[in-house]
């Protein structure tokens, strides 16, 4: 089946790490990716990880992969209130760069001072 | 930086009304999609061109929806006869082809009354 879940609420202190988790249903998934939306915007590609990676750094950005427990993390290292955004986990399957993408329910970040 | 670019940012349509959604994607992009997110739920595939022709498509894109690429430029997604239940945002993403990175334009948000 399609699924991908994610928690839909997370709300951290400035200046603090955020780890947003996702899980996903289907082990044939070739792409993960995570989404960032700031409200009334459209999807940002933050970043994206290939199956056969565990790990992928991009500045304040690590994706971790569990590919045994299909599941996805983001870590957002000194979470800064531009942070303030939902965090969308998506995949997609297949080789082709005609391949859809699955999306989770997006995780709400919010930031406290 | 190119990005895609999407008209209007807000189309409202009484209910059996036809409605073209339009979309600039990135200029030496060669693959075209269409998702749409109705408010509160999940981002949807609806549909995936390529090569002048649909690649993949939703079971969401029923006979009252249609794709086109008029011109060189243009993506269009044409609702035949509106009603109450495709009120949503509707993102338009390209890609290039050598990779998957799916890039999102800023969404039309069509509301049908």
């Amino acid at each position: 089946g399609e699924d991908v879940e994610q928690s839909l609420f997370l709300s951290v202190r400035e200046g603090d790490s955020s780890v947003i988790n996702c899980t996903y249903t289907d082990s044939s998934s070739t792409y993960l990716y995570w989404y960032k939306q700031e409200p009334g915007a459209g999807l940002q590609l933050l970043t994206y990880i290939f199956s056969n990676m565990d790990m992928k750094q991009d500045q304040r950005l690590t994706v971790l992969l569990n590919k045994k427990d299909k599941h996805l993390s983001l870590r957002i290292a000194d979470t800064q209130t531009g942070d303030s955004a939902i965090y969308f986990c998506a995949e997609s399957r297949g080789y082709s760069s005609a391949s859809k993408i699955i999306f989770g329910s997006g995780t709400r970040l919010s930031i406290r001072p | 930086e190119p990005e895609v670019t999407q008209t209007p940012s807000h189309q409202v349509t009484q209910m059996g009304q036809e409605v073209i959604l339009r979309c600039v994607p990135i200029s030496n992009h060669l693959y075209f999609y269409w998702y749409r997110q109705i408010l509160g739920q999940k981002v949807e595939f609806l549909v995936s061109f390529y090569n002048n022709e649909i690649s993949e498509k939703s079971e969401i894109f029923d006979d009252q929806f249609s794709v086109e690429r008029p011109d060189g430029s243009n993506f269009t997604l044409k609702i035949r006869s509106t009603k109450l239940e495709d009120s949503a945002m509707y993102f338009c993403a390209s890609t290039r082809g050598s990779s998957y990175e799916q890039y999102f334009g800023p969404g039309t948000r069509l509301t049908v009354t």
